[in-house]
């Protein structure tokens, strides 16, 4: 099956800098990739999603590129603030079970 | 706002206690709903995939007879975990994928989890 390798696992960044996270995947046949936002206590929010026929996708300060061909994908997120601290996980998949990353704890420190 | 929505937020029982958790689309028909199962500071590992009007698929080394999942209609799922015991404790949260176009990789969105305690 998938699976997806996610680094790094703790990232400190001060406020304004840009923030980036990395997944691997092993299955060729994954066509979509979500990222989401897990706040402590919440669910998985959402964030930004690509689809395997795109390279690059931008929403406001996030930003997520896709290599299929190194078979990595890529989360961006500029002028980073206080409020973006929170766990990001990244997913893949071919169909519709989601395989996720261990996840990324980003702190925002002002 | 939220298009899944789960409930109770948490729960705190007694060993031997079974404990039924609702998962439900908000506005839109899921015909599938998934459930993962969360340890702190863990990734999300999918538990099941609850499939409308017919069985659940669990995936390996998910005890189908502990945690029962019926999805009776379009906008809802139960998960109840049947004589749960402290080993049972963690975050359980359920996701529906939101018809945005006819595609299998349509956004998958998640309800906000249920905690559950066993003493």
């Amino acid at each position: 099956g998938e699976n997806v390798e996610q680094h790094p696992s703790t990232l400190s960044v001060q406020e304004g800098d840009s923030a980036v996270i990395k997944c691997t995947y092993s299955d060729s046949a994954s066509n979509y990739f979500p990222w989401y936002k897990q706040e402590l206590g919440k669910g998985p929010q959402l964030i930004i999603d690509i689809r395997s026929n795109v390279g690059e996708k931008k929403d406001q300060r996030i930003a997520v590129t896709l290599n299929k061909t190194a078979k990595h994908f890529s989360l961006h997120i500029t002028e980073t603030q206080p409020e973006d601290s929170a766990v990001y996980f990244c997913a893949g998949t071919s169909g519709y079970a989601l395989n996720f990353g261990k996840g990324t704890s980003l702190l925002v420190t002002p | 706002g939220a298009v899944v929505s789960q409930h109770p937020s948490r729960v705190i029982c007694k060993s031997g206690t079974s404990v039924k958790i609702e998962c439900r689309s908000l506005d839109f028909q899921a015909t599938t709903m998934f459930w993962y199962r969360q340890f702190p500071k863990q990734s999300l590992m999918l538990m099941a995939t609850s499939n409308e009007g017919s069985k659940a698929t669990y995936e390996q080394g998910v005890e189908k007879d502990k945690f029962l999942i019926n999805h009776a209609s379009l906008t809802l799922s139960t998960l109840t975990v049947t004589s749960a015991h402290p080993e049972d404790s963690s975050f359980y949260i359920c996701s529906a994928n939101h018809p945005r176009q006819s595609s299998s990789n349509q956004p998958q969105h998640f309800g906000d989890g249920t905690r559950l305690s066993i003493l």
